[in-house]
């Protein structure tokens, strides 16, 4: 079974510095992977999708990299601002038909920017 | 932008009742996920559908909860009947296989 591990759980930065979000994965058969945004009390916003193909996504100031041998994915963000505080989720989607589909979630980072 | 919709955002409900959750995935998504999460599990799947056909309900408590898609505008979840430890956000999701997935705002549940 698919696990996503997520570390450190909590990080808190001043802001302008860059960070560094890990993920891990046990199975490196995935499809692709999602990272997600989470503000307090609201849903999911999506941030990057990498494809298995793929070794790299970026946008704006995120950039997210895939080492699917190695079963991780780091999510960038550079020049921290406080309006990145939030919960940061990583999602991968198994390639096995069984699990064809389904998003296995890791537990988040949660991320705090001080001004 | 294109938006997965839910309804109601919140709900609070007493012990026994029935519970019935909405959503409207996005247009063209063939892929709808009802998502619950809480602070001590986190994001548990509880069903997915696609092309609105049942692919896996084994997240779900068989006995009370049912998720059905009756048209590709429309995904349920129904809870009946509803318990305490049923409080959580209910999140439904759509997508297609090469562009991830979107989320919906959620749907706050407190049963008392």
């Amino acid at each position: 079974k698919q696990e996503v591990t997520q570390i450190p759980a909590a990080l808190s930065v001043p802001e302008g510095e860059n960070l560094v979000l890990n993920c891990s994965f046990t199975d490196s058969a995935i499809y692709n992977l999602q990272w997600f945004r989470q503000d307090p009390g609201k849903g999911l916003t999506s941030l990057l999708l990498i494809q298995s193909s793929q070794r790299e996504q970026t946008s704006g100031r995120l950039n997210a990299s895939l080492d699917k041998s190695s079963g991780r994915s780091t999510l960038y963000i550079a020049a921290s601002q406080p309006g990145d505080s939030a919960t940061y989720l990583c999602a991968v989607r198994p390639a096995t038909t069984d699990s064809w589909g389904k998003l296995q979630f890791g537990a988040g980072t949660q991320v705090v920017v001080t001004p | 932008d294109a938006r997965v919709t839910q309804t109601p955002r919140h709900k609070v409900t007493e012990m026994g009742q029935e519970v019935t959750m909405r959503c409207q995935p996005i247009l063209g998504h063939n892929t709808v996920f009802w998502y619950r999460q809480t602070m001590m599990q986190g994001l548990e799947l509880l069903a997915y559908f696609r092309n609105r056909a049942p692919l896996d309900d084994s997240g779900m408590p068989k006995d009370r909860f049912s998720a059905e898609m009756p048209d590709a505008t429309l995904a349920t979840l129904k809870i009946q009947p509803s318990e305490p430890r049923d409080s959580a956000v209910y999140f439904c999701a759509s997508g297609l296989d090469r562009t991830g997935y979107t989320f919906g705002s959620g749907t706050r549940l407190t049963v008392v």
